[in-house]
């Protein structure tokens, strides 16, 4: 079975830019996640999809960020205006229901300079 | 969600066992004890749950007393390639109106030395 694909795996962008990471959850995986998840601390979620909507996304910093996931299927999250503090790895995760385990993949780590 | 306590880090040899103990003195009756695994590069990746006494898995064992105020996972016989940070979470779990969020402390990083 195919894991959770995001790319690009790494980018580096000047402040006050824009930038956008896709992910493609596993195949019949209801629920999306997006998670940051900067130097030294554990991931932190920004947003929870179920199917095309939006279940929580009470820690997105919404002046600044975006996500959606138009089809149920794979979904964007974008920044823009990136900040400095936004230099983190962006990891996607999902799961067949809200109720079950989270797969989580390898990530994109951005860099703000 | 209850919150966790685990040790910053922990070194440890190949071949020894690894025991990481994290408490959650405010877990609540509907949680359940999850553990996750991240390798450097990688996202996380479950590896265990528990809910009371011994869970054993092919990766691991969970214990947890009977006041569940505190649990701690077994690594038997590490190598090299268990060098990895632990995340210990604590919250509801299979509970559909719960929407299963987890949230991450800053994990315990275990190093196997040859």
């Amino acid at each position: 079975e195919a894991g959770v694909a995001q790319s690009p795996r790494y980018k580096i962008i000047e402040k006050r830019q824009s930038v956008a990471f896709w992910c493609n959850p596993i195949s019949g995986h209801a629920t999306l996640y997006w998670y940051q998840q900067i130097l030294g601390q554990g991931p932190k979620l920004l947003i929870q999809f179920q199917n095309n909507g939006v279940v929580d996304d009470s820690q997105l910093p919404k002046d600044r960020f975006s996500a959606e996931r138009l089809k149920g299927v794979d979904s964007t999250l974008k920044i823009q205006p990136a900040k400095l503090e936004d230099s983190a790895v962006y990891l996607c995760a999902s799961s067949l229901r809200t109720d079950y385990e989270q797969y989580f993949g390898p990530g994109t780590r951005l860099t703000v300079t | 969600l209850a919150k966790t306590t685990q040790p910053i880090s922990m070194d440890s040899y190949e071949g020894q066992e690894v025991n990481i103990t994290c408490s959650h003195n405010n877990i609540a009756t509907n949680d359940y004890i999850t553990w996750y695994q991240q390798f450097p590069s990688q996202g996380p990746r479950f590896i265990i749950q528990g809910y009371k006494t011994k869970v054993t898995n092919e990766v691991a064992s969970l214990f947890i007393p009977a006041d569940r105020k505190s649990s701690t996972l077994s690594l038997p016989r590490v190598s090299l390639s268990d060098t990895a940070v632990y995340y210990c979470l604590v919250g509801p779990w299979m509970i559909k109106a719960a929407g299963n969020k987890l949230t991450f402390g800053g994990g315990t990083r275990v190093l196997v030395k040859p």
